[in-house]
């Protein structure tokens, strides 16, 4: 069982918007703006779209943001694209014992 | 631009042994805290272990005692020795880069299977 949890599956039409949301504790997302998401395509390597909570690596475009409130972040996809289709997945740091914290991963179905 | 390489990767017997190994490139490899993490058939991502630019080490309670990360700045290069390995640690094993931000992996490899069976 992940530390981190997240609705299984998400989907939308293209051109629309879509909110992913990962859900942690006072120990790790509601103590740390240190959350980070990240894109996994069938059989590739996580690629990094998120990080402390809502910036952006070079490269990954404005349509993906982040946000946190309390215990819950969130990703936002807008103007869902057919490229958009892939796993999610959000992580948090948890303190020096625990390091970092994943959750289950988000499938994400463009419609 | 950022290469990681692993490589090791194989079909070992409960209680065995393997050491992987990841090829650095493209960036400043001894400035920056590289992590291992892994992902299980059809599951998610689990942080395993990490080791800072001045070897400060971290293991994920489920490999601690079993797990050995390693370094070399001068090959650059990445490692991790898994001894006495279990079932549950069949993976795909990346090796990853820390952003340097907070606590994110900005880079990744292609990532190494481990299976563990009789």
């Amino acid at each position: 069982q992940s530390a981190l949890t997240q609705p299984p599956s998400a989907s939308g039409s293209p051109g629309q918007s879509v909110t992913i949301s990962c859900t942690g504790t006072s120990s790790d997302v509601g103590n740390y703006n240190f959350v980070s998401w990240y894109q996994q395509r069938p059989g590739k390597a996580p690629k990094l779209i998120i990080y402390e909570v809502s910036k952006r690596p070079s490269g990954v475009p404005g349509r993906f943001s982040g946000s946190k409130s309390a215990n819950t972040a969130s990703l936002t996809v807008s103007g869902l694209q057919a490229e958009d289709e892939a796993d999610y997945y959000c992580s948090s740091y948890a303190g020096s014992k625990n390091y970092v914290v994943f959750g289950g991963g988000t499938k994400l179905t463009v419609l | 631009e950022v290469q990681l390489v692993e490589s090791g990767g194989g079909l070992v017997k409960p209680g065995g042994s393997l050491r992987l190994s990841c090829a650095a490139s493209g960036f400043t490899f001894s400035t920056y805290t590289m992590d291992w993490v892994r992902q299980a058939p059809g599951k998610g991502l689990e942080w395993v272990s990490s080791i800072s630019w001045n070897i400060d080490i971290d293991y994920a309670e489920s490999v601690k005692g079993r797990f050995i990360i390693s370094r070399d700045n001068v090959k650059n290069s990445l490692s991790l020795q898994m001894n006495s390995l279990r079932a549950e640690d069949t993976a795909v094993y990346y090796c990853a880069r820390d952003g340097g931000f907070g606590y994110e992996f900005s880079d990744w490899g292609q990532g190494a299977l481990v299976t563990v069976s009789s």
